[in-house]
């Protein structure tokens, strides 16, 4: 099965400032999603951002952006410019291409607290 | 708004109890995913159903069942209740079937087993 490795229990920034959470995750398939997704403290699950993995280009969205890097299975989210309302628990998360018994399943990892100082 | 809703927010019921949590994906979506949030096994699948079939199953268990009805809407039941069913139990929806569909998750629902 898929894994998904956050190494990071917690993370803080301040305000204005740039932070970088990390993710690894382990598979054998060739094509697949990744995800990010913030869970503010309404504990609402929102996604921040999505990569293709067939894709070289790192996805982008305003203040958000990740760091693809397929071969050493890495998938980092670059939030830039940290306002107060980013503070949250941030999941990334693998979903497969391929059809199979796990069709559509995502695997989340195990999350990493983002504090931002004012 | 991600345009799903589960009901209710909040449940608190006994161990041995039978609850039942309800999903309404969002408008035109055929697909309902169900996933369990606790402190220690973290955001785990449960299972999806597409247009009223069982698509795919995660790691729930035999005391939980679920089902999509005509109207799309789904229904996760839990039977004997157990302290450690304690969590938030999301569902997600998607318009079809595909990988390449963005799941988007209505608010939970956070259930309390005394």
């Amino acid at each position: 099965a898929q894994t998904v490795t956050q190494s990071q229990p917690e993370m803080s920034v301040q305000e204005a400032e740039t932070v970088t959470l990390s993710c690894t995750y382990d598979t054998s398939e060739s094509d697949y999603y990744l995800f990010w997704y913030k869970q503010p403290p309404s504990r609402q699950m929102i996604l921040v951002i999505r990569q293709e993995a067939y894709k070289q280009q790192n996805a982008t969205e305003n203040r958000f952006s990740v760091n693809f890097q397929k071969a050493a299975k890495s998938f980092s989210l670059k939030i830039s410019d940290s306002q107060l309302g980013d503070a949250a628990m941030y999941f990334c998360a693998y979903r497969s291409a391929f059809r199979g018994s796990t069709l559509g399943r995502l695997y989340f990892g195990r999350g990493t607290q983002l504090t931002v100082w004012p | 708004d991600s345009g799903v809703t589960q009901t209710p927010k909040h449940l608190i019921t006994a161990t041995g109890q039978r609850v039942t949590l309800r999903c309404s994906p969002r408008s035109g979506d055929l697909s309902v995913y169900w996933y369990q949030q606790s402190l220690d096994q973290g955001l785990q699948f449960l299972i999806q159903y597409y247009n009223g079939e069982e698509r795919a199953k995660g790691n729930i268990l035999e005391r939980f069942s679920a089902q999509q009805f005509p109207d799309l809407h789904s229904e996760l039941n839990l039977s004997s209740l157990e302290l450690g069913d304690s969590a938030l139990y999301f569902c997600a929806s998607t318009p079809g079937g595909s990988q390449r569909d963005t799941q988007y998750f209505g608010p939970g629902t956070r259930l309390t087993v005394l």
